[in-house]
């Protein structure tokens, strides 16, 4: 079974300023994605950025972009010009790539990290 | 907004009421999803509906009983439910047809307190 470790329960970032948060994950699967989720106090689960990892390339999305190390099963998050909008729940989130039926694509989370950003 | 709506939002029931949570997706989507999120704890995945099949998590107890009528519609039956299985429960859609390319989309959730 995958399982997808947060160690960071909370997090803080001065506004403007640079953060990463770390996923790890465990899978004997080489087929497989992974995405990183925001929850506000809205609690509106928001999708934030995916990598197949197929891909060497790290995903990009405006300020948010990922370090994905295949080999030391890493999946961490940056988060550049952090901004009070940014502060929310992120929880990271593995898929398997496998077909096999329509419990294969069932999302396996990390118990998330709150992040605080700090006018 | 995802394009995936749930009602009610907020929910407090008795534990010998029946309710039922539902969930509406606009995306054209061909899978529905139930998890449930408590305090502390990952997101747990309740069900899994497609068009040809369900797939149950086997620890979910009977008092909750999921129906898809349709490819847009999921409920959620709650009777006779515990303290403990007061959570926020979300909904997810998917497009589960190109392998490997659909992202599941929630929607806001519904918070569900149980006396």
């Amino acid at each position: 079974a995958q399982t997808v470790t947060q160690s960071q329960p909370e997090m803080s970032v001065q506004e403007a300023e640079t953060v990463t948060l770390s996923c790890t994950y465990d899978t004997s699967e080489s087929d497989y994605y992974l995405f990183w989720y925001k929850q506000p106090p809205s609690r509106q689960m928001i999708l934030v950025i995916r990598q197949e990892a197929y891909k060497q390339q790290n995903a990009t999305e405006n300020r948010f972009s990922v370090n994905f190390q295949k080999a030391a099963k890493s999946f961490s998050l940056k988060i550049s010009d952090s901004q009070l909008g940014d502060a929310a729940m992120y929880f990271c989130a593995y898929r398997s790539g496998s077909w096999r039926g329509a419990g294969s694509y069932q999302l396996t989370f990390g118990k998330g990290t709150k992040l605080s950003v700090i006018p | 907004e995802t394009g995936v709506t749930q009602t009610p939002r907020h929910l407090v029931m008795g534990m010998t009421n029946k309710k039922s949570l539902k969930c509406e997706q606009h995306l054209g989507h061909n899978a529905m999803y139930w998890y449930k999120q408590s305090a502390k704890k990952p997101l747990e995945l309740m069900f899994v509906y497609s068009l040809e099949e369900r797939v149950e998590n086997n620890s979910v107890p009977s008092r909750f009983s999921p129906e898809c009528p349709n490819s847009s519609h999921l409920f959620l039956h709650l009777h006779t439910l515990q303290p403990e299985d007061s959570a926020l429960y979300l909904c997810a859609s998917s497009r589960n047809r190109d392998r490997g390319r659909e992202t599941q989309y929630f929607g806001p959730g519904t918070r569900l307190l149980v006396l």
